[in-house]
């Protein structure tokens, strides 16, 4: 079965610092990881895609890696502000006949206090 | 074209009432899908569409549930009989072969 893990489940940091969050998945055959940022009542919005032969991807202060062969992903947010407050959704699409939809993570609520 | 847009944002309901949502995707998209979303969790996939036929329908959408896409390009999601159970974000999303998924804003359902 095609899973997605998160971790941490929430997190809290002061405005300023820098965090980590974290995302394996079992979805086999892969074809794409998307993070997506989450604010209370919104629908999710894509941060960043990678590929299998991507490694590192950034926008921003938002930075994701991809290890294809460990089947993880991180997503680093430098110098944090109150507006990243919200949940942030690991995505995996798979690949292949009837493999192609999204299995999402449960997300990771990360809250900025200043 | 500013995305995919969804109607009404939110709806409040009576169990027992039925209701409708309706999503209009990028207009370039010939992919739709339905999920739903509770309070904490991801959300979980409901159906799909391509084009105007709907290709994959979850265990989750029960026979209260119905979408439809007419003429491939709005889509509407009906409850029927709602339950409490149903309260839910319903987050619709839309993709063509090449460009990834674009999500509207959701249709939060409260059934009182």
């Amino acid at each position: 079965k095609n899973q997605v893990e998160q971790s941490p489940q929430s997190l809290i940091i002061l405005e300023g610092k820098n965090c980590t969050l974290q995302c394996n998945y079992t979805v086999s055959p892969f074809s794409n990881l998307r993070w997506y940022k989450q604010d209370t009542g919104r629908g999710p919005v894509s941060l960043t895609i990678m590929t299998f032969s991507e490694n590192t991807k950034s926008n921003g202060r938002y930075t994701a890696t991809l290890d294809a062969d460990t089947k993880q992903s991180s997503l680093h947010i430098t110098a944090s502000q109150l507006s990243d407050s919200a949940s942030y959704i690991c995505v995996v699409r798979g690949s292949g006949f009837g493999n192609e939809k999204l299995t999402f993570g449960t997300g990771t609520r990360l809250t900025i206090i200043p | 074209d500013t995305g995919v847009s969804q109607d009404p944002r939110h709806k409040i309901t009576k169990r027992g009432q039925n209701v409708t949502f309706r999503c209009d995707p990028i207009s370039e998209h010939n992919r739709l899908y339905w999920y739903r979303q509770t309070l904490g969790q991801g959300p979980e996939f409901l159906t799909y569409f391509q084009n105007e036929a709907q290709l994959e329908k979850s265990r989750l959408l029960s026979d209260r549930f119905s979408a439809e896409r007419p003429k491939g390009s709005f889509s509407t999601l009906e409850i029927q009989r709602t339950e409490q159970g149903d309260s839910a974000m319903y987050l619709c999303a839309s993709s063509s072969e090449r460009v990834g998924y674009t999500f509207g804003s959701g249709t939060r359902l409260t059934v009182v």
